[in-house]
């Protein structure tokens, strides 16, 4: 069973306009939470973080949002470029140092 | 700039042939890791080491054996290959105390036939 899960396989955006993308987990043990974005052909790369203990990060245009009591947790991006599309992963790790456990993915797509 | 290589970005093999997928790191770092990635399911660990020598399983370690013979290099094998193991191989590497914080390799996309 998926401890953490992106509903949303494909999303498609009007660039300008804010792009969301969801995440929720089922394990009350993760405390620390990434994203990661991935073009094609190319590794993953880091976005950006939260701890549990904040339930906002920004960084530019991208924010991350965490609302630990409904296990859930929403990349936003504003303004949206065509250059964000791309493949995002949520990733969650627990506070006893295992590996972090990816969600399936979202394909953003930005359109001009 | 850091950097993770994989030997190969596409592999072709035959059901039972024996696999090697090599990456490479020059971070210094301690901790390397293998996943692969398939559609819907995300990335999963496949192994993970965390030191010369020293390997851990993850997720999903059946079928797969590693190697680490020096700190920059974590070999990934394919003992007999499997159709089921079509997949994409990311390689990732990250500092001993910054496990969360990953860098990833391009990928070795494998096809077995």
């Amino acid at each position: 069973d998926q401890q953490v899960k992106q509903n949303s396989p494909s999303l498609s955006v009007q660039e300008g306009r804010i792009s969301i993308l969801n995440c929720d987990y089922t394990n009350s043990m993760f405390d620390y939470f990434l994203w990661y974005k991935k073009y094609p052909a190319e590794g993953p790369t880091f976005l950006i973080s939260i701890s549990s203990i904040k339930d906002k990060n920004e960084d530019g245009r991208f924010t991350v949002f965490l609302n630990k009591s409904a296990k859930h947790l929403s990349l936003h991006i504003v303004p949206s470029q065509p250059g964000d599309s791309a493949v995002y992963f949520c990733a969650a790790s627990d506070n006893a140092g295992n590996m972090l456990t990816f969600g399936g993915g979202t394909r953003l797509m930005v359109k001009p | 700039d850091v950097k993770v290589t994989q030997s190969s970005r596409y592999l072709v093999k035959r059901t039972g042939e024996k696999v090697f997928l090599e990456c490479v790191q020059d971070m210094d770092h301690e901790n390397m890791f293998w996943y692969r990635q398939d559609p819907g399911l995300g990335l999963r660990l496949i192994y993970f080491s965390y030191d010369v020598k020293m390997k851990e399983k993850g997720d999903i370690p059946e079928g797969y054996s590693v190697s680490r013979e020096k700190k920059e290099r974590f070999s990934l094998i394919l003992e007999s290959a499997s159709t089921n193991q079509t997949s994409m191989y990311l390689c990732a590497s990250s500092p001993l105390d910054r496990l969360e914080t990953q860098y990833f390799g391009p990928g070795t996309r494998l096809l077995v036939l």
